[in-house]
């Protein structure tokens, strides 16, 4: 069964510090993986995906995350972070024609 | 409309009643997925319409929910006899591909709380 694991529940990193959420997902076939956040208030959006290729992705807002096949891995990463990042964010798992299935997110706090 | 609009934003019930929970898509997106978000829980898949095709029930937690999909378009999330375990956030996303190849665009969500 495809699953994604979190490992952090909260992080807190000060601005303009470097920034990576890990996410491991468990999946029996060729992975798509998504970063979703939500910001306080808001729906969720795409920060970016991987399907296949380069397996070092960019994506929105200056984020990116690199698909490790070896690690079951997809961790983001920042490499200055803004108070504005300050939000939920989602790990997910999903294939072909499979559902898209999400992590326990991990949520970031920003200080000045 | 431009993006995906659930209703009612919020719902409070007692313990026993039966709630309705509906999302609009996107016009013409083929996929629909229901997600229940609870503190600490992260986004629990519930159901996914994908088109013509048999909706993926596989994450309804009992019996006593249920979800349809009608002409393709609008859908309805059914809670019956409701329980305070119920009590979360009601997600709905489309998209405009099924299967995940398609970016999800997320509803604000149905806050569902049962006293």
């Amino acid at each position: 069964a495809q699953s994604v694991t979190q490992p952090d529940i909260h992080i807190t990193v000060s601005e303009g510090a470097s920034l990576e959420l890990r996410c491991n997902y468990s999946y029996g076939a060729t992975p798509y993986l998504f970063w979703y956040v939500q910001s306080p208030g808001q729906g969720l959006q795409l920060l970016l995906k991987y399907f296949s290729g380069d397996t070092l992705v960019q994506g929105i807002k200056g984020f990116e995350a690199e698909f490790k096949r070896s690690q079951s891995s997809f961790n983001l990463r920042k490499p200055s972070v803004h108070w504005s990042d300050a939000a939920e964010y989602f790990c997910a798992v999903g294939g072909a024609t499979n559902k898209l299935i999400f992590g326990t997110g991990t949520l970031l706090a920003v200080q000045p | 409309g431009a993006g995906v609009s659930q209703s009612p934003s919020n719902k409070v019930t007692e313990k026993g009643k039966d709630v309705e929970l509906r999302c609009d898509p996107i016009s013409g997106h083929t996929a629909l997925y229901w997600y229940r978000q609870s503190l600490g829980q992260g986004l629990e898949f519930l159901i996914y319409f994908q088109g013509n095709s048999a909706p993926d029930k596989s994450g309804l937690p009992s019996d006593r929910f249920s979800a349809e999909r009608t002409g393709g378009s609008v859908s309805t999330l059914t809670i019956q006899r409701t329980q305070q375990e119920d009590s979360a956030v009601y997600l709905c996303a489309s998209s405009l591909v099924t299967g995940t190849t398609g970016e999800l665009f997320f509803g604000e969500g149905s806050r569902l709380t049962v006293l």
